[in-house]
C-alpha cells in the first residue's frame, strides 16, 4: 500500500497568513492527489484535484503543487473561514489512501 | 447536479447487521465508482472500499476486507455499506462519495451516517 504522511499533523496560524502544508507520499504517484478540507461537524469538500487543479468554487487562495511523491498545499492568505482539517488522498493505486491530516487553528 | 443521498443515523448493539445505504442522482450511477469512507470520533479520514456499479467491480482496503460488503443495485441507483456483525470498534461517521468528473479521487461526497454500536 502508499502511505501518505502529511506535515505538520498541526499548526496554529492568524488571519492573513500564508500556510503551507505538505504530503509525501511512500512511492511516486504522479499527480494522482487530491486535497480536501473538513471543517468541524461537515462534511469534507475537495479543494485540489490533479494535484493542481482548483475545485470549481474554491477561493484562488488556495493552490496546490507536486509531483511523484512530493506535494504542497498553500493557503496564501490564511482566512477566519479556513480554520478546518486538510487531508491528501492518493488515488494512484488501490487500495486509496489518506494523509493522516492537518489540523489548522486560530493563533 | 450531482446528489448522494444517505440513510439516516443508526444505532445498534454489537453482533446486529446492518446496511447503510447511498443513492445517487443527477449522473448516470453505472458509470462512476463510489467509495466509502470511515471517519471515527475525533480522527482522521480512511478509504475503506469502492465500487463500479456498473460490473460491481468493487476493490477493498485491506484493513476492510472481511469486515464489511460493498455492493450497488443499479436499477435503483443506489451503493450499499453492510455489516454482519458489529462491533463498538464500528461507531463512526461513514461518508460515500464519487469519483471526479475526470478523475479518480471523490469529488462529490454524501451528507455521512453516524453509526452508533453500543451494548
Amino acid at each position: 500500500d502508499i502511505q501518505m504522511t502529511q506535515s505538520p499533523s498541526a499548526m496554529s496560524a492568524s488571519v492573513g497568513d500564508r500556510v503551507t502544508i505538505t504530503c509525501r507520499a511512500s512511492q511516486g504517484i504522479s499527480n494522482f492527489l487530491a486535497w480536501f478540507q473538513q471543517r468541524p461537524g461537515k462534511v469534507p469538500e475537495r479543494l485540489i484535484y490533479a494535484s493542481s487543479s482548483l475545485e470549481s468554487g474554491v477561493p484562488s487562495r488556495f493552490s496546490g503543487s507536486g509531483s511523484g511523491t512530493e506535494f504542497t498545499l498553500t493557503i496564501s492568505s490564511l482566512q477566519p473561514e479556513d480554520f478546518a482539517t486538510y487531508y491528501c488522498l492518493q488515488h494512484k493505486s488501490y487500495p486509496h489512501t489518506f494523509g493522516q491530516g492537518t489540523k489548522v487553528e486560530i493563533k | 447536479e450531482v446528489q448522494l443521498v444517505q440513510s439516516g443515523a443508526e444505532v445498534k448493539k454489537p453482533g446486529e447487521s446492518l446496511t447503510v445505504s447511498c443513492k445517487g442522482s443527477g449522473y448516470s450511477f453505472t458509470n462512476y465508482w463510489i467509495g466509502w469512507v470511515r471517519q471515527m470520533p475525533g480522527k482522521g479520514l480512511e478509504w475503506m472500499g469502492i465500487i463500479y456499479p456498473g460490473d460491481s467491480d468493487t476493490r477493498y482496503s485491506p484493513s476492510f476486507q472481511g469486515q464489511v460488503t460493498i455492493s450497488a443495485d443499479k436499477s435503483i441507483d443506489t451503493a450499499y455499506l453492510q455489516w454482519s456483525s458489529l462491533k463498538a470498534s464500528d461507531t463512526a461517521m461513514y461518508y460515500c462519495a464519487r469519483q471526479g468528473d475526470y478523475t479518480t479521487d471523490l469529488g462529490y461526497w454524501g451528507q455521512g451516517t453516524l453509526v452508533t454500536v453500543s451494548s
